[in-house]
């Protein structure tokens, strides 16, 4: 039972650089959504969807881009990556958006 | 802004005893509390949660209290192990907020042998 999985685990990127970091469910969760974590701080929300064809912005949107197009999948892409967004990145899934949600194993990105 | 916090950053305990992690919200309108524990290196685990028409609910070792007139969340382990040793969040759910959740900044909790 995989869960929530979450590529790659690791990432460094140069400023300017474009990349996707990928996230899969095989739970058959409606609501998924990506989080933000960084020192001293709480976990943030960037983007969810609370189904296939439906994303909304959380309190961290700017320089994310998400996508939907199946139940399973829910890729993050930082179009042009900024020191700023040097963090940690979890996706995680739930069978509704008022249920508890499930974290994939996050990925490490530091942007140069 | 942030409404969630913890009072204590850090909390060390004895191995064998009970610990007791505290959280304060300030949204009324919150109507679902939940608890996370971060091991290193790892995504958050839930571990228990509570509405609000509920004042504690009981897991294996673990109680959450809520405490609505005060704005109050607690997570309480029982005969603390070394396992327990990691970053635990709490979370509200705000009904004004599209059912987001919002974390606070977690404490760290070190069981001493």
């Amino acid at each position: 039972n995989a869960g929530v999985t979450q590529t790659p685990k690791f990432q460094v990127l140069k400023t300017g650089q474009s990349m996707t970091l990928q996230c899969a469910q095989d739970m058959n969760h409606e609501y998924m959504s990506w989080y933000r974590q960084d020192p001293g701080m709480g976990l943030r929300l960037i983007h969810y969807s609370v189904g296939a064809g439906i994303t909304d912005q959380g309190e961290v949107p700017n320089g994310y881009n998400v996508s939907r197009s199946t139940t399973e999948d829910f890729p993050l892409r930082l179009l042009s990556a900024a020191p700023s967004q040097t963090s940690v990145y979890f996706c995680a899934s739930s069978s509704g958006i008022r249920e508890k949600l499930f974290f994939g194993s996050g990925t490490q990105l530091s942007v140069l | 802004g942030e409404s969630v916090g913890l009072h204590l950053p850090t909390l060390s305990v004895q191995e064998g005893d009970n610990s007791i992690i505290n959280c304060a919200y300030s949204n009324s309108a919150s109507d679902y509390f939940i608890w996370y524990k971060q091991e290193s290196g790892k995504g958050p685990q839930f571990i228990i949660d509570i509405r609000s028409n509920m004042d504690k609910r009981q897991g294996q070792r673990v109680t959450v209290l809520l405490n609505k007139t005060v704005k109050h969340l607690s997570l309480q382990i029982a005969a603390t192990q070394p396992g327990d040793s990691a970053v635990y969040f709490c979370a509200e759910r705000r009904m004004d907020s599209s059912y987001k959740l919002i974390f606070g900044s977690g404490t760290r909790l070190l069981v001493r042998p």
